[in-house]
């Protein structure tokens, strides 16, 4: 299981942290991945952290503004997104891969998602 | 960035008929694309992987074909609970989707 938390509504240029508990599963075995989807829009994959959590990228709209990390002692992987604008509204998806490299790509198992609304 | 182009945006079908969705690949991706599918409110779910390989629980009138740019999800006989949104997801270089294809009821 998948539980996303720490969305809402939130100015252009503040922050908010997402958190996603896992269970149900050897966390950390598994790199973790953000996907997100803006408002009658298609996915679009946000980051990516390694199984030990030393190894991690981000899609280039959100370098620099977005962090993913973890905790596999509390099964947990965040999403800390600084400097949000308006674009990054969506439903950010806490999302499982197979196997435990930042390579690893294919999403097996998806939570329902938080809303952000980023919005003057 | 491959860019991945799924048609139609909209499908309309009867419970029973035959469905077929279209994801082309910018670029050659081998066999390494999968099927999502989405229901409002619910997380996307994982039905094929490597193009054609079913994942485990998901009813055999799922199928995938395809290779290098153009695939295919195929729907033998749509039933009632098939009525959501596919997306097709490259997994060869990074990460791309398409922008999803909706079964609507007819």
């Amino acid at each position: 299981q998948l539980v996303e938390s720490g969305g809402g509504v939130v100015q252009p240029g503040e922050s908010l942290r997402l958190s996603c508990a896992a269970s149900g599963f050897t966390y950390s075995n598994y790199a973790m991945h953000w996907v997100r989807q803006a408002p009658g829009k298609g996915l679009e994959w946000v980051a990516v952290v390694s199984s030990g959590g030393d190894s991690s990228y981000h899609v280039d709209s959100v370098k620099g503004r977005f962090t993913i990390s973890r905790d596999n002692s509390r099964n947990t992987v965040d999403l800390q997104m600084n400097s949000l604008r308006v674009e990054d509204t969506a439903i950010y998806y806490c999302v499982k891969t197979d196997c435990d490299s930042t390579g690893c790509r294919l999403m097996d198992f998806w939570g329902q998602g938080t809303l952000v609304t980023v919005s003057s | 960035d491959i860019q991945m182009t799924q048609s139609p945006s909209t499908l309309s079908a009867s419970v029973g008929d035959r469905v077929t969705i279209s994801c082309r690949a910018s670029q050659n991706i081998d066999t390494w694309l999968a099927w999502y599918q989405q229901k409002p409110g619910r997380a996307p779910k994982l039905l094929i992987q490597k193009a054609s390989i079913l994942e485990s629980g998901v009813p055999s009138r799922f199928s995938g074909s395809g290779s290098g740019t153009e695939f295919t999800l195929t729907i033998s006989s749509v039933q009632p609970e098939d009525f959501a949104t596919y997306s097709c997801q490259q997994y060869h270089v990074h990460v791309t989707f398409g922008q999803g294809t909706k079964v609507e009821m007819k």
